[in-house]
């Protein structure tokens, strides 16, 4: 495709279940990100995969929070036991990353998935 | 872990004014980013710079980037009401290695008044 696509572009959920987010990174981009981002709040880094190295889980805040990539493909981010303050957009973006191309640090996001957590 | 403040948080203006937006970090940066996010929307990359003191036009819009390559400002010269969104900066550390994670800053909502 295009751009970044995500999935469902809006989820409504009942405190306690799971919920999972699909996000599709342009194809090529090595780099890919998840954020969250409360109403009029900015973004919040929640993981970032890289190729093949072991991603970086910094932005995790709980251990309710989980993603996974296959490869330098789709990746599904799962929230367990969905709580309230878990209601927010949550923004998948990509990366070519090549250090021969200077524009290659550019991130494209996806339209995001509104998350709401009744 | 790596900051970066950014200011104001809000501003408010009459069409046709200037804007600025000022974005700050205690560590040298290798490359730093603008994104425009308008109300609904997602972030849109508007344009990297790398180089110390580097200036970069995109007609109204002027970026810089400081001489020690800690701080970088958004201009906005006679503001349209098209202007209106949040302007996010986002830096790269300098620190080398292989992470690309980008630190965003909390971005600064533009509100125009017609």
């Amino acid at each position: 495709g295009a751009g970044v696509s995500q999935s469902p572009s809006n989820k409504v959920t009942e405190k306690g279940k799971d919920v999972e987010l699909r996000c599709d990174p342009i194809s090529g981009h090595t780099a890919l990100y998840w954020y969250r981002q409360r109403l009029g709040q900015g973004l919040e880094f929640l993981i970032y995969f890289q190729g093949n190295s072991a991603p970086d889980k910094s932005g995790l805040p709980s251990d309710r929070f989980s993603a996974e990539r296959t490869g330098e493909s789709v990746s599904t981010l799962t929230i367990q036991r969905t709580q309230q303050e878990d209601s927010a957009v949550y923004l998948c973006a990509s990366s070519l990353i090549s250090p021969l191309v200077m524009s290659s640090y550019e991130q494209y996001f996806g339209p995001g998935t509104r998350l709401t957590v009744t | 872990g790596q900051q970066v403040m950014q200011i104001p948080q809000y501003q408010h203006v009459q069409e046709g004014e200037d804007f600025t937006t000022y974005c700050n970090s205690s560590t040298t940066l290798s490359n730093i980013q603008w994104y425009k996010q308008r109300p609904g929307g997602h972030p849109v990359f508007l344009i990297q710079l790398v180089k110390s003191g580097e200036v970069k036009k995109q007609k109204r819009l002027t970026f810089q980037f400081g001489e020690a390559k800690k701080n970088s400002s958004l201009h906005i010269t006679a503001t349209q009401t098209t202007d209106v969104g949040t302007y996010f900066c986002a830096a790269l550390g300098d620190s080398g290695g292989s992470n690309y994670k980008l630190t965003f800053g909390k971005g600064t909502l533009l509100t125009v008044n017609p």
